[in-house]
């Protein structure tokens, strides 16, 4: 069973500031997804990796296979970030995915 | 809209009541997945089904839960007589199988909160 650790659980900044989230897990895995979701539930895929490094406006997502993290940056951040970020892994051979626990970001204005 | 949908969006009910709820994944889509997320937690699988069959089921999905996709198109999720602790939101993904850009990447529905009182 893969073990899915994010950190923070919970983050308060102020508008701009650079924003970095880490996720940590345990057994080597096919694919790593950082999604985002908003209050009132509704998830967006914000990013699928198995290598290397992803950006798409302000957010930038890398992966480092051999130390099993990934982290996930957002730059010049806004309030319209305050979310929830998941990591969530597929391990090799399997289709479900395992979820983090969240991270819950605030960005005051 | 062509994302995934989920019916209804909220649901409340008494205890020991039949619930059911309704997905509708993107319509190329062959595979669909069942979550479950309870108040300050990440999802947790419940399901999946490539076209009509199930191919795994979580030991969270008890002998009460119940999922279907019959015509491999839109699957329903039955929960028989509902507990407290069923009360959570309930996500339904979906994903294409079979190669290009978007291989495997799943695409989540707004999801069915349950409250059961």
């Amino acid at each position: 069973k893969n073990e899915v650790e994010q950190s923070p659980q919970n983050l308060t900044a102020q508008e701009g500031e650079f924003i970095t989230i880490n996720c940590s897990y345990s057994v080597g895995i096919s694919a790593l997804h950082w999604l985002q979701q908003h209050p009132g539930g509704g998830i967006v895929s914000l990013f699928m990796l198995s290598s290397g490094k992803k950006k798409h406006g302000r957010l930038i997502a890398t992966i480092n296979i051999q130390e099993k993290h990934s982290s996930l940056h957002i730059t010049a951040s806004h309030p319209r970030d305050s979310a929830v970020y998941i990591c969530a892994v597929r391990n090799q051979g399997a289709q479900k995915l395992v979820f983090g626990q969240g991270t819950r970001l605030t960005i005051n204005p | 809209d062509t994302g995934v949908s989920q019916d209804p969006r909220h649901k409340i009910t008494k205890r020991g009541q039949n619930v059911t709820f309704r997905c509708d994944p993107i319509s190329e889509h062959n595979r669909l997945y069942w979550y479950r997320q309870t108040l300050g937690q990440g999802p947790e699988f419940l399901t999946y089904f490539q076209n009509e069959a199930q191919l795994e089921k979580s030991r969270l999905l008890s002998d009460r839960f119940s999922a279907e996709r019959p015509k491999g198109s839109f699957s329903t999720l039955e929960i028989q007589r509902t507990e407290q602790g069923d009360s959570a939101m309930y996500l339904c993904a979906s994903s294409l199988h079979g190669g290009g850009s978007s291989y495997n990447e799943q695409f989540f529905g707004p999801g069915t909160r349950l409250t059961v009182l």
